[in-house]
């Protein structure tokens, strides 16, 4: 599975925009993008996934260069309760089952 | 829909005790997963079950570690004997059949410590 690379940690006040970048230089032909939000004291949590371009959810939105080595998750208007750990993960999206392979992850802390 | 479901949410237990474990998962889904995040480490892969099968268990530590599924619904996972090096937050998650790396739910984790 490639490996990823992102800020340890990151600042933001309530309003802003926040994008986080992952660096994935030995991402795969078949390799999906995938980001998962995790609070304190709860399991990871789904945010948004993509393979080219952009994604858009109601949640953020997920910028992928035409190269795929890197990944910007963008979060508008980020409130205090987006505080938490925003992994980064790269894997087969195509394969019937896939287990998730978790780097250090970012921690956002928003404040006020 | 519940969610997944882990109990206890905490255990406390000395060197040398058993523990065991249980994740219920969303009913429906075949697939069950086990993660760890031991003390300043990342969140590894422990093992997968697709209904009462073990489809992979390379991320199991060692043999003091007992994962099952009977039935194919809830799952345990066994510490015995338990070491100070288990202690850590326990993650269990599923996805129903033919999901992609988007499709987990996780559950809340236990958090073990071994003292």
């Amino acid at each position: 599975l490639a490996k990823t690379t992102q800020p340890i940690s990151m600042d933001s006040y309530e309003g802003q925009e926040v994008n986080i970048t992952c660096s994935h230089n030995n991402i795969a032909t078949n390799d999906y993008i995938t980001w998962y939000q995790q609070f304190p004291s709860q399991g990871p949590r789904f945010i948004i996934q993509g393979y080219k371009t952009k994604v858009t959810n109601e949640v953020a939105s997920l910028f992928i260069p035409a190269d795929r080595k890197s990944s910007t998750l963008s979060l508008p208007r980020v409130s205090l309760s987006d505080t938490a750990v925003y992994y980064c993960l790269v894997g087969d999206g195509n394969s019937g089952y896939s287990t998730l392979t978790f780097g250090k992850g970012t921690m956002l802390l928003v404040s006020p | 829909e519940a969610g997944v479901t882990q109990f206890p949410s905490h255990s406390v237990i000395e060197k040398g005790q058993t523990v065991t474990l249980r994740c219920d998962p969303i009913s429906g889904h075949d697939n069950l997963y086990w993660y760890r995040r031991v003390m300043g480490k990342e969140i590894k892969f422990l093992l997968h079950f697709v209904k009462e099968s073990k489809q992979d268990e390379s991320g199991m530590p060692n043999n003091r570690f007992l994962a099952e599924r009977t039935g194919g619904t809830y799952s345990t996972l066994k510490v015995q004997p338990a070491e100070l090096e288990d202690s850590g937050v326990y993650f269990c998650a599923s996805s129903p059949p033919g999901q992609t790396n988007s499709g987990y739910t996780f559950g809340s984790g236990t958090r073990l410590t071994v003292v």
